[in-house]
């Protein structure tokens, strides 16, 4: 069974410049989650969503971050303009069940992102 | 406001050398406590789910217990490869969302 696949896994860019990440979750999992993951930190729930809709976006700071989950299935999540404390591995994960259930989530290697 | 906690932050050890890694937590209401192992450079991989105080799981050189207020992972007779960084993660129950609460981590490096 295939893993969650990330693109880029790497990225460097200058501040207030924009950049993309895109997930693709295994197959058939309903949730899909980002993390944020600054160094020395563990991750940090950016958003949630089960199929294509948003089930938790609390911690997402809307005013430069966006996220979309088209279809159901890939995602993508968007920063415009980055900051410099943006730099940190960006996660995915996915977990097989709806929201509210107990299931383990599998993630992605991360994209690397470092802002100058 | 729930949390986690782990310690020790670091912790080097000689191969074959029996040890513990400490995961205390505060949450209104316990999901789940999951354990992720995660190398340098890769995603968090997971390694354990407990449910409720005193359930116990291994694999391997890893056991995880679980008690009302914290986990412990003990690794018994580490292996190089072992070395790696552990964390400790909560899901809260009620609500919809199925985050995970994480702490900072242990670092483990097991040394031949």
């Amino acid at each position: 069974e295939a893993g969650v696949a990330q693109s880029p896994r790497y990225k460097i860019i200058e501040k207030r410049q924009s950049v993309a990440f895109w997930c693709n979750p295994i197959s058939g999992h309903a949730t899909l989650y980002w993390y944020q993951q600054i160094l020395g930190q563990g991750p940090k729930l950016l958003i949630q969503f089960q199929n294509n809709g948003v089930v938790d976006d609390s911690q997402l700071p809307k005013d430069r971050f966006s996220a979309e989950r088209l279809k159901g299935v890939d995602s993508t999540l968007k920063i415009q303009p980055a900051k410099l404390e943006d730099s940190a591995v960006y996660l995915c994960a996915s977990s097989p069940r709806a929201r509210g259930f107990t299931d383990t989530q599998y993630f992605g290697p991360g994209t690397r992102l470092t802002v100058l | 406001e729930d949390q986690v906690t782990q310690s020790p932050e670091a912790l080097r050890l000689q191969e074959g050398e029996s040890s513990s890694l400490n995961c205390s937590y505060t949450v209104s209401g316990l999901r789940g406590l999951f354990w992720y192992r995660q190398d340098p450079g890769k995603g968090p991989e997971f390694l354990f789910t407990l449910y409720s105080a005193g359930e116990e799981k291994e694999k391997e050189r890893l056991k995880a217990t679980l008690t009302k207020k914290e986990s412990f992972l003990h690794i018994t007779a580490p292996k190089p490869e072992d070395s790696a960084t552990y964390l400790c993660a909560v899901q809260a129950r009620g609500g919809a969302t199925n985050k995970l609460i994480f702490g900072t981590g242990t670092l483990l490096a097991v040394q031949p």
